[in-house]
This record gives C-alpha cells, structure tokens and sequence, in this order.
C-alpha cells in the first residue's frame, strides 16, 4: 500500500511568484485535507478536497487555492508569494467511512519565500 | 469549538524514564483526539487516536494515552523512554464539523543519557 507522497520535497520562490504543490493520496482514500506549519507551530488547516470539490476551509485568503483530480490527487496553488507563506506544506489523504476519519500525512514540501 | 491546549513547549527526560506528555482538550461534544509524532524535517505519523469506547489508547512505539472526561485531559506516556523517542508531539482534534484537524502548538521531547 502506497502511503502519501508530496512534490517537490524543497523549493525557493521570490516574493510575488506564484507555486504549485503535488500530493498523492494514499490507496483508497479519496478526501485530501492541506495544511501549512510555519517554524515552531502547530499545523493549521488550509482546506480539503472531497471527489473533487472543496469540502472545508480555513481562514487562509483567496490567494490559496486548490484542485482535487479523478485519481484523488490534489494540488496547492498559491499566488503572490509572501515572504510570511515560508512554511512547510503538508498534505494528507483520509477516507470518510472510518471512524474519525483519520489523516494520514505525507513528508511535507518546504517552500522558502526569499 | 473544540480546541486542544499543550502544556510544556519542552519536555526533558533520562532514557529509561517515564515520559509524559500534556494535552488537555476543550468540547462540547465528546472529542475524538489524536496524537502524532513528526521527526526533525518530516511529516507527521499518527501514534494514536481515541473515538469512542476503552478510555485507555494503546500506539505504537509503546506509546498510550488515557481519555478522562473529568479533568478533560488526553495526556500521552510511555513507561521508558528510547533515544529515538526525541521529536516533536502534537495533540490535535477535529474540529468544524468533523473534517478539520486542529492542532496544539507541540511539545518538543529531548531524551538524555
């Protein structure tokens, strides 16, 4: 069983550049929930993805957008960098039906805002 | 809401001691809670999770953790602590009508000789 994985694994971008981030969900699930951890916090909930639509946000603003394909992939969009969206992305993938729909994460892609 | 709160950012213990870990949560509903573990530069592993029933949540690595409704705690031990037990715990809860995860600010386990 193939767990969740995430590309690129590190990436640099310039303030005002825009970013694509993969995420493939484990085998079988079909919801993927985003979520950015800035250096020394917690993780906190971008939005997530339910066969294909957006199901649940946080209070992060327009800029941060996503897309959730057939196979249950997704992709984080977010536009006119800020040198704040320094952070690790974390992606992970969950199957409704299970108790408490646990969350199962993937390595985390590491954007750098320069 | 439902929230969760870490007490201790840091935690310091001998290998072979008792580790203890803090989270106490804040619902009006029974919670389901999680704790997950993230080693330095990874993501983060589910070591345990409680929904509903046995109050006392066996993880791996040797990890459990005991839900108490009357002191709303849902603390994380584990009777002996290992070198390889050094990373970061997060305490977390759904939230927002359940696909939501909200998580405490983390608490940073160093393990000495």
């Amino acid at each position: 069983e193939t767990g969740v994985t995430q590309s690129p694994t590190h990436l640099i971008k310039t303030r005002g550049q825009q970013v694509t981030l993969r995420c493939s969900s484990q085998s079988g699930h079909n919801t993927v929930s985003w979520y950015q951890q800035a250096l020394g916090q917690g993780p906190q909930f971008i939005f997530q993805y339910y066969r294909e639509e957006e199901n649940g946000r946080g209070n992060f603003p327009p800029r941060f957008s996503g897309l959730q394909f057939p196979n249950y992939s997704s992709e984080l969009n977010v536009n006119a960098l800020e040198l704040d969206d320094s952070a690790l992305y974390l992606c992970a993938s969950s199957s409704p039906g299970q108790v408490a729909d646990t969350q199962y994460f993937g390595p985390g892609t590491r954007l750098t805002v320069l | 809401a439902q929230s969760v709160t870490q007490l201790g950012s840091h935690v310091s213990v001998s290998e072979g001691a008792l580790v203890l870990l803090r989270c106490n949560y804040s619902s009006s509903v029974p919670p389901y809670l999680f704790w997950y573990v993230q080693y330095p530069n990874q993501g983060l592993q589910l070591l345990l999770k409680y929904t509903t029933g046995a109050t006392l949540v066996k993880g791996i690595n040797g990890f459990e953790a005991e839900f108490k409704k009357s002191e709303t705690s849902f603390h994380l031990t584990k009777p002996s602590a290992h070198m390889s037990d050094a990373a970061e715990y997060f305490c977390a809860t759904f939230t927002g009508g359940g696909n939501k995860l909200t998580f405490g600010t983390g608490t940073q386990l160093k393990v000495e000789l």
